[in-house]
């Protein structure tokens, strides 16, 4: 079945350690996001990529970080350098150009103590 | 850059009554605008959408509506029922170069019994 994976679905780490979640989509999309949501918060873009080796920031990028080797994953890397990280992490991946839909995985909570 | 805005945050209807959701965009150049449904511990998934060269469209308890002039859309839920309970996004992208799509802060829908 085609679809977008998220792991782990939920994960702790102590405070000051870099923790890095997993998405991997199997749909032969191009772009590939990340969301934080709070509570009332919405979805908030961390990065986004709409193609291999490439990557932009969105708006809450900071103390996080991003790589795409390949079309099929972008995994996020939470540093210590995030002052608030306890959320839940959405990915997400869609077609160009990008006013189609785009598929959610079913996300990763972390929590950091 | 684009921003949307959702409203209510919270709305709490009787079993078979219905249901709107309004959101407002601000950039002109948006041509996509999608509905997302998101049910407590999973991933948003789209339940309908709407392109700037359309002013309505439907699907059985569902419609949408878009005003390109005064930048706003909406959702319709018909004879709604408890498994209508739900977080809902709009959201709204261009389809361009920079690609990004962009949430409103959700409304939490609650159907009363």
């Amino acid at each position: 079945d085609g679809g977008i994976t998220q792991s782990p679905k939920y994960l702790f780490r102590k405070e000051g350690q870099n923790v890095t979640l997993s998405c991997e989509q199997n749909l032969n999309h191009d772009a590939m996001y990340w969301y934080r949501q709070d509570p009332g918060q919405g979805l908030r873009l961390i990065y986004y990529s709409q193609i291999v080796n490439d990557f932009q920031k969105g708006d809450i990028a900071e103390g996080y970080s991003v790589s795409r080797e390949k079309k099929e994953s972008f995994p996020l890397t939470v540093t210590s350098a995030q002052k608030n990280p306890t959320a839940f992490y959405l990915c997400a991946s869609s077609r160009r150009p990008l006013n189609t839909e785009a598929f959610f995985g079913q996300g990763t909570r972390l929590t950091v103590v | 850059g684009e921003n949307v805005e959702q409203h209510p945050s919270t709305l709490s209807v009787q079993e078979g009554d219905s249901a709107v959701i309004k959101c407002t965009y601000s950039d002109s150049a948006s041509n996509y605008f999608p509905w997302y449904k998101q049910e407590l511990g999973k991933g948003p998934q789209l339940i309908i959408d709407i392109r700037s060269n359309v002013g309505e469209k439907k699907d059985q308890r569902i419609a949408v509506t878009l005003n390109k002039t005064a930048k706003h859309f909406s959702l319709h839920i018909t004879e709604t029922q408890p498994e209508d309970s739900a977080v809902y996004f709009c959201a709204a992208s261009m389809g361009n170069r920079d690609d990004k799509i962009i949430f409103g802060k959700g409304t939490r829908l609650h159907i009363l019994p």
